[in-house]
């Protein structure tokens, strides 16, 4: 079991730029969110997709959008991106349902100059 | 506002003192209190998952325990590979979606 994976696993952007960040879940699990982890922070939700739908949002703005594909693979989206979006970006795997625990993969550091 | 208030911030342990954690949480009700532990760089690794008040989970040096407002997680005779940033985090019944994380407890064990 290949667990959840994520790519690439460091990126370096321009302000102004969009980024596509992609994560495989782990197999067997339907539900995929995203988390954006500053430096000495713990993570913060961004939005988590189920069905090929996004089921919930965090606190983010519309720059920040994904998709699930029917494979349950899972891309994140940033538009316009500002210094402040640098951080280490999170994807957690689960199967839905009553407290299930959440897998993470290894993260994308993307840094925005 | 749901919120998780880890503490110390940071520990600095002797190889076999053995000390605890704190996760404090304000949940309009739980449905589930997880603990991570995160190596530089990496994503969280799940460690537990706690549900109800009293209960308690073990896992090789580590114990964790649930009360209606705290949860420790117990180090027993720590080495320094149990050095890591340990994550705690609330699922409210309200919202099965999102986990509120604590900022973690950055935890060095020296040989």
């Amino acid at each position: 079991d290949a667990g959840v994976t994520q790519s690439p696993t460091h990126l370096i952007k321009t302000r102004g730029q969009q980024v596509t960040l992609r994560c495989s879940p782990k197999s067997g699990h339907d539900t995929v969110s995203w988390y954006q982890q500053a430096l000495g922070q713990g993570p913060q939700f961004i939005f988590q997709y189920y069905e090929e739908e996004e089921r919930q949002r965090g606190n983010f703005p519309d720059r920040f959008s994904g998709h699930q594909f029917p494979n349950y693979s899972s891309e994140l989206n940033v538009n316009a991106l500002l210094l402040g979006d640098s951080a280490l970006y999170l994807c957690a795997s689960s199967l839905s349902g009553f407290g299930t625990e959440a897998f993470f993969g290894q993260g994308t550091r993307l840094t925005v100059v | 506002e749901d919120q998780v208030t880890q503490s110390p911030e940071a520990l600095r342990l002797q190889e076999g003192e053995s000390s605890s954690l704190n996760c404090s949480y304000t949940v309009s009700g739980l449905r589930g209190l997880f603990w991570y532990r995160q190596d530089p760089g990496k994503g969280p690794e799940f460690l537990f998952t706690l549900y109800s008040a009293g209960e308690e989970k073990e896992k090789e040096r580590l114990k964790a325990t649930l009360t209606k407002k705290e949860s420790f997680l117990h180090i027993t005779a720590p080495k320094p590979e149990d050095s890591a940033t340990y994550l705690c985090a609330v699922q409210a019944s309200y919202n099965n979606n999102d986990m509120r994380f604590g900022a973690g407890t950055r935890l060095t064990v020296k040989p």
